[in-house]
């Protein structure tokens, strides 16, 4: 099991650029989701997938887009970057979202804007 | 909002001594994880505890729902124990949305 996989681990952007941040899981969990995490701070939710077809905004979605290809993989959309998205970028999945539910992270998306 | 604080910010430990962390919570909880984040980066989950008290070893973690509050306790420290501990709550109970405290950065010296 490789978990929760995340591509690419680096990446630099110029201002207005574009780019998609990949995730998949191999677990067979339902839910997915998109967090951030700025220096010196606690990560927050951008999108989240509760089940294959479905998604929705979390706490900081402005700027953002996403997919959710099948219910492997859920992807994350910067249209035109801007220097407030340079963060650190992870994704989690977890079986269904319910209480009892923990959450898988994969290794993080480092990404700086310019 | 609800509002996760965390403290001490940061701790510096000893190798061998124990510690103790604070997670307060503003409103009722439906799931409350405690995550450690290592120098490299990854998150891993260490107690799912929406209330009552789990061990794990050298850890263990105790939540007073009532109280709105949650400790993990780190015995006998590690060096491999520095990071940063996270506390994240969920309170739509259905969705795993989940809110993180902004975290304890704990150093432990040889």
């Amino acid at each position: 099991n490789a978990g929760v996989t995340q591509t690419p681990k680096f990446q630099v952007l110029k201002t207005g650029q574009s780019m998609t941040l990949q995730c998949a899981q191999d677990m067979n969990h339902n839910s997915m989701y998109w967090y951030r995490q700025d220096p010196g701070m606690g990560l927050r939710l951008i999108y989240y997938s509760a089940s294959e077809g479905t998604t929705d905004k979390g706490e900081v979605p402005n700027g953002y887009n996403v997919s959710r290809l099948n219910k492997r993989e859920f992807s994350l959309r910067l249209e035109s970057a801007a220097p407030s998205q340079t963060s650190v970028y992870f994704c989690a999945s977890t079986l269904a979202g319910g209480i009892t539910d923990t959450q898988y992270f994969g290794p993080g998306t480092r990404l700086t804007v310019l | 909002g609800i509002q996760v604080e965390q403290s001490p910010p940061d701790l510096i430990l000893q190798e061998g001594a124990n510690s103790t962390l604070r997670c307060n919570f503003s409103d009722s909880v439906n799931n409350l994880q405690w995550f450690h984040q290592n120098p490299w980066g990854q998150l891993i989950n260490l107690f799912y505890i929406p209330s009552g008290t789990k061990q794990n070893g050298r850890l263990s973690a105790t939540t007073v729902a009532t109280e709105r509050y949650s400790l993990l306790y780190i015995s006998s420290s590690q060096t491999t124990d520095s990071g940063v501990y996270f506390c994240a709550v969920d309170i739509s109970g259905n969705t795993g949305k989940l809110i993180f405290g902004q975290g304890t950065t704990l150093q432990v010296k040889p």
